[in-house]
């Protein structure tokens, strides 16, 4: 079945310092690959998307390349804010957004 | 803007207790979800809803049951809670876009 593998945290990291959240995935056909984000307290927010191989999702300075060569998905950001503090679950779907298939989440800690 | 809105946000039951945990969205959404979250496991879908009167399992239904009645709203139900089932509890409601979470309701039982 669908699986998804994300490196363990919690990450650690100053402010200003480069983000790289390693994502990997097992599926049959062509799914979907997600990053959402949840910040203390709240629920889960979709924090971008790729639909298709070679696609790029990017929002709020965060990048992800669906690589299908590699089954990879990596989150990255050029400079954190103490404010990325968040935990991180990477997901892929093969039906839309219905039966998402969530990784087991990274922890990030962003330091001033 | 839009709203999927779970009862409780904290709730302590004892072994035992019947749990009823409340999901309303407000969006018209068709589809609706319930995960549960725990540490170094993500989120594991339990049971899941295409329409009203309509469900079905997920990776994780045992111990639990769901109703829904009314589209806007999506009920899980632990019939006799065990301490196993202490854990952070995700509602979802699905449009073509996107999959909008609520803020969750922890459940301690003890």
């Amino acid at each position: 079945g669908n699986s998804v593998t994300q490196m363990e945290g919690p990450v650690t990291l100053s402010e200003e310092a480069f983000l790289t959240i390693n994502c990997t995935y097992t599926a049959t056909g062509y799914p979907s690959l997600f990053w959402y984000v949840q910040y203390p307290g709240e629920g889960l927010q979709l924090l971008l998307k790729a639909t298709k191989a070679d696609d790029k999702g990017s929002n709020k300075g965060f990048e992800a390349t669906y690589r299908k060569e590699t089954t990879s998905f990596h989150l990255e950001k050029g400079s954190v804010q103490v404010s990325d503090s968040a935990v991180y679950f990477c997901a892929l779907s093969d039906q839309g957004f219905q039966k998402l298939v969530f990784g087991t989440g990274t922890r990030l800690l962003v330091s001033p | 803007d839009v709203k999927v809105t779970q009862s409780s946000r904290y709730l302590v039951k004892r072994t035992g207790e019947k749990v009823f945990l409340e999901c309303v969205q407000d969006m018209d959404h068709e589809n609706m979800f319930w995960y549960r979250q725990d540490p170094g496991l993500g989120l594991r879908l339990i049971y899941f809803s295409y329409d009203v009167k309509m469900k079905e399992k997920g990776d994780i239904p045992e111990g639990y049951s769901v109703s829904r009645e009314k589209k806007e709203r999506f009920s899980l139900i632990l019939e006799s809670a065990s301490t196993n089932q202490t854990s952070m509890y995700l509602c979802a409601s699905s449009g073509p876009r996107e999959l909008f979470f609520g803020e969750g309701s922890r459940l301690t039982v003890l």
